[in-house]
């Protein structure tokens, strides 16, 4: 029969435009976010973190954001690039679980040079 | 370091066979995750340790699946027997964890099962 996989969401954005790719987390307990990219037939990789005494973190080209009263977590990227191109995971760590990580279902951004 | 290191990068076996799946965490790190990602339901944790313990394994579907750390630099993950349903991409990612304090998890490159 066929198979359904999972829709994942996409954004498609111009070569040397901002990105930014949304999250929402589930857990009110969590204090550690981190972002991850994925390259097809790769590992997640990791880009940024943040934990819950903060709001905002910048790193290379990329900032997250985190706003806890509403549980988002978003991810910008400026001056897109090709090589941005890949799956964008978000994952959120609960206090006192050993660092166990629940990942989002994750965005693909398409970068049209 | 060369990261975590996985093997094999790809398997397949038939239905009703053993298949053991191996993890070298990057050194000094004391967690160690086993991970799951289909196009069904995304990445999925099974299992994680802690100082080569089993923290929680909530996530291990059914008894076929087992894991074992005997040391730090080495985990396994078995599936005994297989069926086609556990094909997927298997990850295996490594973390510091000291005083409460979390940090990432890196990954390894997966090793990529299919069931026939």
């Amino acid at each position: 029969g066929e198979s359904v996989g999972l829709h994942l969401p996409t954004l498609s954005v111009q070569e040397g435009d901002n990105s930014i790719i949304n999250c929402a987390y589930s857990n009110s307990a969590s204090d550690y976010f981190i972002w991850y990219k994925q390259e097809s037939g790769k590992g997640p990789q990791f880009i940024i973190d943040i934990r819950s005494n903060m709001d905002k973190r910048q790193g290379q080209r990329v900032t997250v954001l985190l706003n806890k009263t509403v549980k988002h977590l978003s991810l910008q990227i400026a001056a897109t690039q090709p090589g941005d191109s890949a799956v964008y995971f978000c994952a959120e760590s609960p206090r006192n679980q050993g660092g166990k990580l629940i990942f989002g279902q994750g965005t693909e951004l398409s970068v049209k040079p | 370091d060369a990261g975590v290191i996985q093997s094999p990068r790809h398997e397949v076996t038939e239905m009703g066979q053993e298949v053991t799946l191996r993890c070298k965490p990057i050194s000094g790190h004391n967690s160690l995750f086993w991970y799951r990602q289909t196009m069904m339901r995304g990445l999925e944790l099974l299992i994680y340790f802690n100082n080569n313990v089993p923290i929680d394994d909530s996530g291990m579907p059914e008894d076929r699946f087992s894991a074992k750390m005997p040391n730090a630099s080495f985990s396994t993950l078995k599936i005994q027997p297989s069926e086609p349903r556990d094909s997927a991409v298997y990850f295996c990612a490594s973390s510091f964890r000291t005083g409460g304090a979390d940090t990432e998890a890196f990954f390894g490159q997966g090793t990529r099962l299919t069931v026939v």
